[in-house]
């Protein structure tokens, strides 16, 4: 069935470095939603590209999706302490209700 | 406006109890999805319910079930629970955009078997 797989699993990194998480799809997506956790927290909603090529900026926050609609990127510059979390993406492409999210990466923001 | 509320937070159950989960969604929001979240699994679809009928249902056994009443509130019910079933349920709500839908999570229910 579909699947969505999203790489790294963990990432260690120093306070004030850079941080980026792929997300893969089998298949053409119609969109892709980004979604943080934090922990202990449940997922909460960061943005969703649904152009091919669309690149979003969130402050720091870096969203893109691929030309061909089945992958998608997430960078943060500059990491703080606060972006410790797990970071999903989801494929929308259902309009009923269902997303499909790929297995997430931890951030780990040391100070 | 109120964001989508879950009760109970957390629940404690023996194996073979049954249990029923409440998700009350943002006002408005006629559709609530519900999913499990486990560390070996991640978050897995279990089932939406919009106009209190179920569009979609994921690769759960069928003692998972749901249901959704008039005022779109929803709950989810296990039966004869496994050590397996323990995990983060969440519930989300979905706001229906021009182009596509969001969804907004509730803080979850913790359910855990022993």
């Amino acid at each position: 069935g579909q699947q969505v797989m999203q790489i790294p699993q963990y990432q260690h990194v120093q306070e004030g470095e850079d941080f980026t998480t792929y997300c893969n799809s089998s298949t053409t997506l119609s969109n892709i939603q980004w979604y943080k956790q934090r922990p202990g927290g449940h997922p909460v909603f960061l943005i969703q590209l649904v152009k091919s090529g669309e690149v979003k900026k969130q402050k720091r926050l870096t969203f893109q999706f691929g030309e061909a609609k089945k992958n998608s990127s997430l960078h943060i510059t500059a990491t703080q302490t606060t972006d410790v979390g797990t970071y999903f993406c989801a494929d929308g492409s259902s309009n009923t209700g269902k997303l499909i999210f790929g297995q997430g990466t931890t951030l780990q923001v040391k100070p | 406006k109120a964001g989508v509320t879950q009760t109970p937070r957390y629940l404690i159950k023996t194996r073979g109890q049954q249990v029923t989960l409440s998700c009350s969604p943002i006002s408005g929001h006629r559709s609530v999805s519900w999913y499990q979240q486990t560390p070996g699994q991640g978050l897995q679809f279990l089932f939406e319910y919009f106009s209190e009928t179920q569009r979609n249902k994921g690769n759960f056994p069928g003692r998972f079930s749901g249901r959704q009443f008039s005022n779109s509130r929803s709950e989810m019910n296990v039966s004869t629970l496994e050590l397996g079933d323990s995990a983060l349920y969440l519930c989300a709500s979905t706001f229906r955009g021009q182009i596509t839908d969001t969804q907004y999570f509730g803080p979850g229910t913790r359910l855990t078997v022993l």
